[in-house]
């Protein structure tokens, strides 16, 4: 079975402080997609980031860095110094190779971020 | 180049009613799918069409269906509406280079109430 898992519903940090927003994946698949999106408030989710299977290098852009590990099945997503435009839900998804887009979504982490 | 478009972006339908919504994806794209989100479920798939032709399906009754044109713009239908089918409908477009999956464009949605 193929699952995404985003265990904190909620977090709430004060602007300038780091957050991690953790995402386990379940899939029997040997070739797989993971993704992030950001849905904000105005509702339209923007892609974030995709990372193949076989690519497990972390990766940095800007303020955003992004962890995967196949060993534990994992692909957290570190905001540093988050600002208060960070605030939205974020999205963490899968995409089984099994020709064609089938993408599972997590159930979202909302991120509050006060200033 | 113009995003992906949805329209109507609100709709409101009385229980038994069928309804139709359609999607222009980013143009080149030939991938077209679409989600279902609701506050409970989260996002769900639903179906994806490729060159007219459905290629995925989710976990959805009968009552939800879809098409694609050649021109790549899609349609989804739901007929005899429940009150559950109440959710904001997603449509996202998408390229596909082999088996390699990239990333999905969200159009801003359709909120359909069914009352």
């Amino acid at each position: 079975a193929q699952k995404v898992t985003q265990a904190q519903t909620e977090i709430s940090v004060v602007e300038k402080e780091d957050v991690t927003l953790d995402c386990v994946y379940e899939t029997r698949d040997t070739t797989y997609y993971l993704f992030w999106y950001k849905q904000p408030p105005s509702g339209e989710l923007v892609f974030l980031i995709r990372r193949n299977s076989f690519d497990e290098q972390n990766e940095i852009s800007g303020r955003y860095s992004w962890n995967f590990q196949k060993s534990t099945s994992s692909f957290n997503f570190t905001i540093t110094a988050s600002q208060v435009v960070d605030s939205a839900v974020y999205f963490c998804a899968l995409t089984p190779n099994t020709g064609g887009f089938k993408t599972i979504f997590g159930a979202g982490t909302r991120l509050f971020v006060k200033a | 180049k113009a995003g992906v478009t949805q329209t109507p972006r609100y709709l409101i339908k009385t229980r038994g009613q069928q309804v139709t919504l359609s999607c222009s994806p980013i143009s080149g794209h030939r991938s077209v799918s679409w989600y279902q989100q609701t506050p409970g479920q989260g996002l769900q798939f639903l179906f994806e069409y490729f060159s007219e032709t459905q290629r995925n399906k989710g976990n959805f009754p009968g009552r939800f269906s879809g098409r694609q044109f050649s021109n790549s713009r899609s349609e989804m239908n739901v007929s005899t509406l429940e009150l559950g089918d109440s959710a904001l409908y997603l449509c996202a477009s998408s390229t596909t280079l082999g088996r390699s999956y990239n990333e999905q464009f969200f159009g801003p949605g359709t909120r359909l109430t069914v009352l």
